[in-house]
């Protein structure tokens, strides 16, 4: 059974652009949740969704959104970028409906901001 | 409000030794779950364990153990006879049973060396 995908693996952006990151949960799951990781915050939660609504958001600006499509593939996107969004973002999946599910974690989205 | 805290932000250990890394946790709730993850340098985190918070019995699973403690609010996590592999950053989270939905809230991790 394939794994939480995450793409792209790294991203390189300068200050004030946009990015979208991609995360192809593992089969049949239908809950997908973000996170922020950096040294200085550790893992911090961004938001999760469940049949293509959020269901859940953490305290991170309005600069931070996302979306899920009918096939739970999920997309997040941080729009006018700042050097402080330079982190690791996971993606986790969890079975559906449930809450409280172990969550598999992707590899990451290393997004570094010049 | 919720925290988890581990307070060993780094610990080495011989091969071969057991070690145990500390999680305390504190939350309103009354139904909460529990968990361990692992993060080896690939920077994947690696779902170990979860525990709710009606069950306090204690876990062996191979060289993994976990104790659980709702006295101490503890939810500790002993490795026996480690292993260089075993060389990871080793997470703690929470996650409330009434309100918090499926986000996690980690502790800030704890760095596991172990020299062969």
């Amino acid at each position: 059974k394939a794994g939480v995908t995450q793409t792209p693996r790294y991203l390189i952006k300068t200050r004030g652009q946009q990015v979208t990151l991609s995360c192809s949960p593992i089969s049949g799951h239908r809950s997908v949740s973000w996170y922020q990781q950096t040294p200085g915050q550790g893992l911090q939660f961004l938001f999760e969704y469940f049949s293509e609504t959020q269901r859940n958001k953490g305290n991170f600006p309005g600069r931070f959104s996302g979306r899920q499509f009918s096939n739970s593939r999920s997309e997040m996107n941080v729009s006018t970028l700042e050097l402080g969004d330079s982190a690791l973002y996971l993606c986790a999946s969890s079975l559906e409906g449930r809450y409280n599910q172990p969550q598999h974690f992707g590899d990451g989205t290393r997004l570094s901001i010049l | 409000a919720q925290k988890v805290t581990q307070a060993q932000t780094e610990i080495s250990v011989v091969e071969k030794e057991d070690v145990t890394l500390d999680c305390v946790y504190e939350t309103r709730d009354t139904t909460y779950y529990l968990f361990w993850y692992k993060q080896p340098p690939s920077g994947e985190l690696v779902f170990l364990i979860r525990r709710n918070s009606f069950d306090e019995q204690n876990e062996i699973s191979g060289r993994y153990s976990w104790n659980f403690q709702k006295s101490t609010s503890s939810f500790n996590f002993t490795i026996t006879a480690s292993q260089v592999v075993d060389s990871a950053v080793y997470f703690c989270a929470l996650s409330e049973g009434q309100t918090g939905a499926n986000n996690l809230f980690f502790g800030t991790g704890t760095r596991l060396t172990v020299i062969p």
